[in-house]
């Protein structure tokens, strides 16, 4: 069964980086891109960018661009996502989550990490 | 970027209701909206992609129809499991867009 499973709980200072893995299983990882979705406390959605794991290629939202970045792993069949220059509006939960092929619904999604920024 | 706006912000039903959900986009989106319910402290969950089809193992009280910039979930019969928070999103361009989610309270 399709399994996407991320990194613990992480707490940071303003300032520094986090990095967020996400390990799949359960179907051919070079196949689905693969995105990251965050959630702050108490509010909707965010789409944050995705990554082909196939050829390393990433899009970000133009907000993101230049304090994320995506990498992927393809010997243990994982992405990870870097956030530089943490702020305090960046304590969230963090998602990946798989895109359908055609139509990019995101139909399998890890169990989220959460990322608390606070000095 | 491509705005999404969904009505109601919230609404109360009562268990066997008949529920619609509205989501409208800025721009033409053609069939490439999708629907999410998300319980507290969950990951959202698909329903319903590319406009009207279900996803494997929702319930076929779920429905979506609409093209182009309007678009609906319906669901024909609630039950006590669907008060949650429902989100369209739009994957036709980056960077893909969510409505600002519709909440669904027991009335």
């Amino acid at each position: 069964q399709v399994q996407l499973v991320q990194s613990g709980a992480e707490v940071k200072k303003p300032g520094a980086s986090v990095q967020v893995s996400c390990k799949a299983s359960g179907y051919t990882f070079t196949g689905y891109y693969l995105h990251w979705v965050r959630q702050a406390p108490g509010q909707g959605l965010e789409w944050m960018g995705r990554i082909n794991p196939n050829s390393g290629d990433t899009n970000y939202a133009q907000k993101f661009q230049d304090r994320v970045t995506m990498t992927r792993d393809t010997s243990i069949s994982t992405v990870y996502m870097e956030v530089s220059r943490l702020r305090s509006d960046d304590t969230a939960v963090y998602y990946c989550t798989r895109g359908r092929p055609v139509s990019d619904a995101f139909d399998f999604w890890g169990q989220g990490t959460m990322v608390t920024v606070s000095s | 970027d491509i705005q999404m706006t969904q009505s109601p912000s919230s609404l109360s039903a009562s268990v066997g209701d008949r529920v619609t959900i509205t989501c409208r986009a800025s721009q033409s989106i053609s069939n490439y909206l999708n629907w999410y319910q998300q319980k507290p402290g969950k990951a959202p969950k698909l329903l319903i992609y590319a406009a009207s089809s279900l996803q494997s193992g929702v319930p076929s009280r779920f429905g979506g129809s609409g093209s182009g910039t309007d678009f609906t979930l319906t669901i024909s019969s609630l039950q006590p499991e669907d008060f949650a928070t429902y989100y369209c999103q739009q994957s036709y361009s980056t960077p893909q867009t969510f409505g600002q989610g519709t909440k669904l309270e027991i009335k």
